[in-house]
């Protein structure tokens, strides 16, 4: 079976700080995601990669950054903190040009105080 | 640009009957291919079935099938014999220019509740 895995189910932060949510999968994928999701508005994507070390930004890229050094990590780095980026993140994987499905992570809820 | 719309914030639906959850899209794009995605309460995003845009046929998988009308750009699921752990929101997505790497990002709607009464 496809794993991704998240670092943290539930995380609390405080405004200002540096946040790294980390994301791995085991299943060899090309791709990496990170989406935001927040009630009515669905998913969100923020960045994307489809190599290591490659990243394109998605439709709300603002206030984030990402690295993938290696093909199986993939993190997100809020650089300052803000109570706006409280939100549930959800990391996905696929293959490049073969897959057709993204793999999902169980999410990560974070809250910014 | 893409666009994914589903109408339907909640639907109440009686277990056993037949479920049919809205999906419009819009491209520009001739090939992209369109998703049903569950997330059950956990919060797991769990992949239920796929279209593409140049699949003769709808496509099905056990309890689920996508009434695909390619005119109308519409792209519903359809859950027959409904049961009480069906109740989840449920996200339709599209991917465009499938087939190469970089184009691989997907764009959700913004989701229909479903919930099931016994």
């Amino acid at each position: 079976d496809v794993k991704v895995t998240q670092s943290s189910r539930y995380l609390v932060k405080r405004t200002g700080e540096k946040v790294f949510l980390e994301c791995v999968q085991d299943m060899d994928h090309e791709n990496m995601f990170w989406y935001r999701q927040d009630p009515g508005l669905g998913l969100r994507l923020i960045y994307f990669s489809y190599d290591v070390k490659m990243k394109e930004k998605g439709d709300i890229p603002e206030g984030y950054s990402v690295s993938r050094e290696k093909k199986e990590r993939f993190s997100l780095i809020l650089e300052s903190a803000s109570t706006n980026q409280t939100s549930m993140y959800l990391c996905a994987s696929s293959f490049g040009d073969r897959g057709v499905e993204q793999f999902f992570g169980p999410g990560t809820r974070l809250t910014v105080l | 640009a893409q666009k994914i719309t589903q109408t339907q914030p909640g639907m109440f639906v009686q277990e056993k009957e037949a479920v049919t959850l809205d999906c419009t899209y819009d491209t520009s794009d001739p090939s992209y291919g369109l998703f049903w995605y569950k997330q059950p309460s956990s919060g797991e995003m769990i992949f239920l079935i796929y279209q593409g845009s140049y699949d003769q046929q709808n496509a099905t998988e056990g309890r689920y099938s996508l009434n695909f009308q390619k005119a109308r750009k519409s792209a519903n699921l359809v859950i027959s014999a409904s049961q009480l752990g069906d109740s989840a929101m449920y996200f339709c997505a599209m991917r465009e220019g499938v087939g190469y790497s970089s184009a691989s990002k997907i764009i959700f709607g913004s989701g229909t509740r479903l919930s099931i009464r016994p």
